[in-house]
C-alpha cells in the first residue's frame, strides 16, 4: 500500500484479556518500529525490527508485551493479560534501508487501545 | 539522562506572528539527525523538517526553519507567519545512526502550540 497501515484503529478490551495489534509497513521497508504514546505524552520506543529479527527490544515494558514480524513485512504486537496502564495509542513506523534524511520514516495512524 | 528535551509544555502565538519551539539534545555520536513532527488532534505524525549533524546550512521547509546550534546542542523549530491550522503538538526527535538499533527515533515530550486570532 501507499502508507503504513495499522489495525484495528480502535480497540476496547477488558482487563486481563490478550490483544493483538497489527502493522503493515510500506512494501520494501526493511526497518519497522513500534512506539507507545500515552495520553498527552511523547512517543515511547518499544521495539525495532530489521527484517524479521528484533535486535532492540529494550523498550518493551514487561514480559506481557511481545512482537513478531514475518516475511519481512507485517508485524504483530501482542499484549497479554492487559492492564489499565496499557491504555495508549500504539504507533508503528517503517523505513527503507538506506533511506537517509527526514523523509525515511513513515508513521501509521496508530491503534488506540483502551483497557476497561 | 534525557536525550531530547523540550522545556515548553505549551505555547501561544498570534496568527501571522512567528514562534520558536525549543529543543535541546544529548548525544556523543558525531553522526545524528534531528527531526520535527507535528501531531494534530487527529493523531497522525506529520514530518516537518530534518537536520543532519553534518549539514552546514540550517534546514528550511516553507514556513518551517530549524535553528541548528551544534555547539549548544539545540535544534529549535521556527514557524513563521503562524496559521490557525498550526495549532497542534510538536515533537522534536533524534536518530543517532542510520542503521541498526540506533536508527530508532527518540522523542521529546512535546510542545502544545495554540495559535490565536
Amino acid at each position: 500500500g501507499a502508507g503504513v497501515s495499522q489495525s484495528p484503529s480502535n480497540k476496547v478490551t477488558e482487563k486481563g484479556k490478550d490483544v493483538e495489534l497489527r502493522c503493515d509497513p510500506i512494501s520494501g521497508h526493511t526497518a519497522l518500529y513500534w512506539y507507545r504514546q500515552s495520553l498527552g505524552q511523547g512517543l515511547e520506543f518499544l521495539i525495532y525490527f530489521q527484517g524479521n529479527s528484533a535486535p532492540d527490544k529494550s523498550g518493551l515494558p514487561s514480559d506481557r508485551f511481545s512482537a513478531e514480524r514475518t516475511g519481512g513485512s507485517v508485524s504483530t504486537l501482542t499484549i497479554q493479560r492487559t492492564q489499565q496502564e496499557d491504555s495508549a495509542v500504539y504507533l508503528c513506523a517503517s523505513r527503507r534501508r538506506g533511506r537517509e534524511g527526514g523523509y525515511g520514516y513513515t508513521f501509521g495512524s496508530g491503534t488506540r487501545l483502551t483497557v476497561v | 539522562a534525557q536525550k531530547i528535551t523540550q522545556t515548553q509544555p505549551g505555547m501561544f502565538v498570534q496568527e501571522k506572528e512567528a514562534v520558536t519551539l525549543d529543543c535541546t539534545y544529548d548525544t556523543s555520536d558525531p553522526s545524528y539527525g534531528l527531526f520535527w513532527y507535528k501531531q494534530p488532534s487527529s493523531g497522525e505524525m506529520i514530518f516537518l523538517i530534518y537536520q543532519g549533524s553534518y549539514d552546514q546550512q540550517n534546514a528550511t521547509e516553507g514556513r518551517y526553519s530549524l535553528n541548528f546550534q551544534k555547539a549548544r546542542k539545540s535544534a529549535n523549530l521556527v514557524i513563521s507567519a503562524s496559521q490557525l491550522g498550526d495549532s497542534a503538538m510538536y515533537f522534536c526527535a533524534m536518530r543517532e545512526s542510520y542503521t541498526g538499533t540506533a536508527s530508532k527515533l527518540t522523542f521529546g515530550t512535546g510542545t502544545r502550540l495554540q495559535v490565536t486570532l
